[in-house]
């Protein structure tokens, strides 16, 4: 069974960078699929932020895409999501994704809230 | 860039009601069509892919239908489980959401 798990500060300043790194476990980022990030703010709808595959090649949310980067590493099997000068607009409840190659996502993380306050 | 619209933004509904989410697409979009739900507290659930294939594990009340720009997620029996709210998804583009409640 395949598991996602996030971790990373739950408090951000603004103007600061945001960084998230999310565990895999029941399979490998090297096996293929596409690893990504969503996000919901506090009572608003879900936004998907990017997806990145094992050999590196990224996709990512346009309107997010001047902020925002995701990274592999296989030798850990955990990927990691950047988004920097972080505003109030950022904070959200963060999940990590396993995605198919037509942004199917079958399975996510829990969960993280990342509030960004000073 | 490819909007997605869902309407309603809520609905109310009684168990055993049979419920039609719709999903307008601002550009044909084939059948590259998703359909999440999400329960407070709980990560997304996949319920269809590719406008009409259900998930391994999605309960047969949930079915998907559509194409080009009109898609459509129906509940032919609610269930209490089944109160929550469902999101349509077209790649980067996740729709408003419909929140189903009693």
């Amino acid at each position: 069974q395949v598991q996602l798990q996030e971790s990373g500060p739950g408090l951000v300043k603004p103007s600061e960078t945001l960084s998230l790194t999310c565990a895999v476990s029941g399979d490998f980022i090297s096996n293929g699929n596409f690893w990504g990030w969503s996000r919901q703010p506090p009572g608003k709808g879900l936004e998907w932020i990017g997806s990145i595959h094992h050999s590196g090649s990224t996709t990512y949310n346009p309107s997010l895409q001047s902020r925002v980067s995701i990274s592999v590493d296989t030798s850990k099997n955990q990927f990691s999501l950047k988004v920097t000068s972080v505003t109030a607009a950022d904070t959200a409840i963060y999940y990590c994704t396993r995605d198919t190659g037509n942004y199917v996502t079958g399975y996510w993380g829990q969960g993280t809230l990342v509030t960004v306050s000073s | 860039d490819i909007q997605v619209t869902q309407s309603p933004s809520s609905l109310s509904a009684s168990v055993g009601d049979r419920v039609t989410i719709t999903c307008r697409a601002s550009q044909s979009i084939t059948n590259y069509l998703n359909w999440y739900q999400h329960k407070p507290g709980k990560a997304p659930n996949l319920l269809i892919f590719g406008t009409s294939n259900l998930q391994t594990g999605a309960p047969s009340r949930f079915s998907g239908s559509g194409s080009g720009t009109d898609f459509t997620l129906t509940i032919s029996s609610l269930q209490p489980e089944d109160f929550a709210t469902y999101y349509c998804q077209h790649r980067h583009a996740f729709g408003q959401g419909t929140k189903l409640e009693i």
